[in-house]
């Protein structure tokens, strides 16, 4: 069965700080892969997307996830961090195949609090 | 362009009364679904809908009920509240390609509380 874990619950970084939030994701074939982030109160964004092709992938907002098949992980980073990244972020992986297209299935997240 | 549009923002209810939560979207598109958010659990599929007449479950389906007349509308309905259900409720839509794997766009949730 697919799942994603996230096996960070609350990360704190100081502002200008690298950041690397980790997902990791059980799958039987290529997967679709998502990052998103909530904001407090608000709806969920997408960041950036794997599909296939070159493996380090580029979102909005500066953030970048690089998928390693060997590790069956899709690690979301970003250089520097801005006071205004705080907030939540979700990794999903979605299904291939028949009546199941469209199905994300998300990790728990992680909560991301950036210290100034 | 709207999106997905859900009504309403906030609702409380009381155990036992029931509601239907409103979900739109203007985009066209094929694939809509219906998430709750608790907290640590993430985001959990209730039901979901590959086009207008087809439904089907999700990981956590009891206690809702879902219909798709249209494309644009996705309405999920409690039928029998019960404090369990106090959550945060979101709906999404993707259009539905031959391999899947669209991104889903989200509304900006429904939040729900049952007395």
């Amino acid at each position: 069965a697919q799942s994603v874990t996230q096996p960070d619950i609350h990360i704190t970084v100081s502002e200008g700080a690298s950041l690397e939030l980790r997902c990791n994701y059980s799958y039987g074939a290529t997967p679709y892969l998502f990052w998103y982030v909530q904001s407090p109160g608000q709806g969920l964004q997408l960041l950036l997307k794997y599909f296939s092709g070159d493996t380090l992938v580029q979102g909005i907002k500066g953030f970048e996830a690089e998928f390693k098949r060997s590790q069956s992980s899709f690690n979301l980073r970003k250089p520097s961090v801005h006071w205004s990244d705080a907030a939540e972020y979700f990794c999903a992986v979605g299904a291939y195949y028949g009546g199941s297209q469209g199905n994300l299935i998300f990790g728990k997240g992680t909560k991301l609090s950036v210290k100034p | 362009n709207a999106g997905v549009t859900q009504t309403p923002k906030f609702q409380v209810l009381k155990t036992g009364q029931s509601m239907t939560l409103q979900c739109a979207q203007d985009m066209n598109h094929e694939y809509m679904s219906w998430y709750r958010q608790d907290p640590g659990m993430g985001l959990r599929l209730i039901h979901y809908s590959v086009g207008a007449g087809i439904t089907d479950q999700g990981e956590v389906p009891n206690g809702y009920n879902v219909s798709r007349s249209t494309t644009e509308d996705f309405p999920l309905r409690l039928l029998s509240a019960a404090p369990s259900q106090t959550s945060v409720y979101f709906c999404a839509s993707s259009p539905k390609t031959g391999t899947g794997g669209q991104p889903q766009h989200f509304g900006d949730g429904t939040r729900l509380s049952i007395l």
